[in-house]
């Protein structure tokens, strides 16, 4: 079956950087897009970035556009997000989720998500 | 990119329908079939359960069906059950090539 796993959420300063990782396993990776979402506690879903199967071509919400960076290693089926310039308004469980297909705007499984705390 | 207007909370007796609705925009639910529905009930990661304006996933029950009339999306619940309690959120893939979701709907099953 389907496995999202996520890792590398914690308690990081503002103004630093944090990478999130995403181990996928029970389907063919290099055969789907991917996205991240994120909750603030609390709050509403708000989409942060998809990559699609190919990792030749990447989207980002307008909100980490130039702070954040999606990638993908489909030779190790990992997805990641590389988070700069951090801040209190970044703090959410963000979730790694498989789209439907190769290029897909809807996510069809989700993982438990990781937690993020941005604090001095 | 403005989220998509859901109303806040809706409730229904079991066995009775529910409909939740889902506002955009010309640029987002009227343009596209690309509409999406999620259930997420306390404390868990969300699930789909309408994918493309009206499909189902296999596995969701046919007591939830999605449409759309303009740039406004719905998802109904029929024969309410109480596990349907949870939040529900819908999303739409935009112009600006970007996804955007609903503020979500909390369904209490009286």
């Amino acid at each position: 079956q389907v496995q999202l796993v996520e890792s590398g959420g914690g308690v990081v300063q503002p103004g630093r950087s944090l990478r999130l990782s995403c181990a996928a396993s029970g389907f063919t990776f290099s055969d789907y897009g991917m996205h991240w979402v994120r909750q603030a506690p609390g709050k509403g879903l708000e989409w942060v970035a998809a990559i699609w199967f190919d990792g030749g071509t990447k989207y980002y919400a307008d909100s980490v556009k130039g702070r954040f960076t999606i990638s993908r290693d489909n030779s190790n089926n990992m997805l990641y997000l590389e988070m700069n310039s951090l801040r209190a308004d970044d703090t959410a469980v963000f979730y790694c989720a498989r789209g439907g297909y190769s290029s897909s705007w809807y996510v069809a499984y989700w993982g438990q998500g990781t937690l993020v705390t941005v604090s001095s | 990119q403005s989220a998509l207007t859901q109303p806040p909370s809706v409730s229904g007796s079991p066995g009775q329908s529910v409909t939740i609705s889902c506002t955009g925009t010309s640029s987002d639910v009227d343009m596209y079939n690309r509409v999406s529905w999620y259930q997420q009930p306390p404390g868990t990661a969300p699930k789909v359960i309408i994918y493309e304006v009206r499909n189902r996933p296999s596995g969701v029950p046919d007591r939830f069906s999605g449409s759309r009339s303009g740039s406004t999306a719905s998802l109904t619940i029929s024969g309410l059950q109480a596990e349907d309690e949870a939040d529900y959120y819908c999303s739409s893939y935009t112009s600006s090539n970007t996804l955007v979701f609903g503020g979500g709907t909390k369904l209490t099953v009286l």
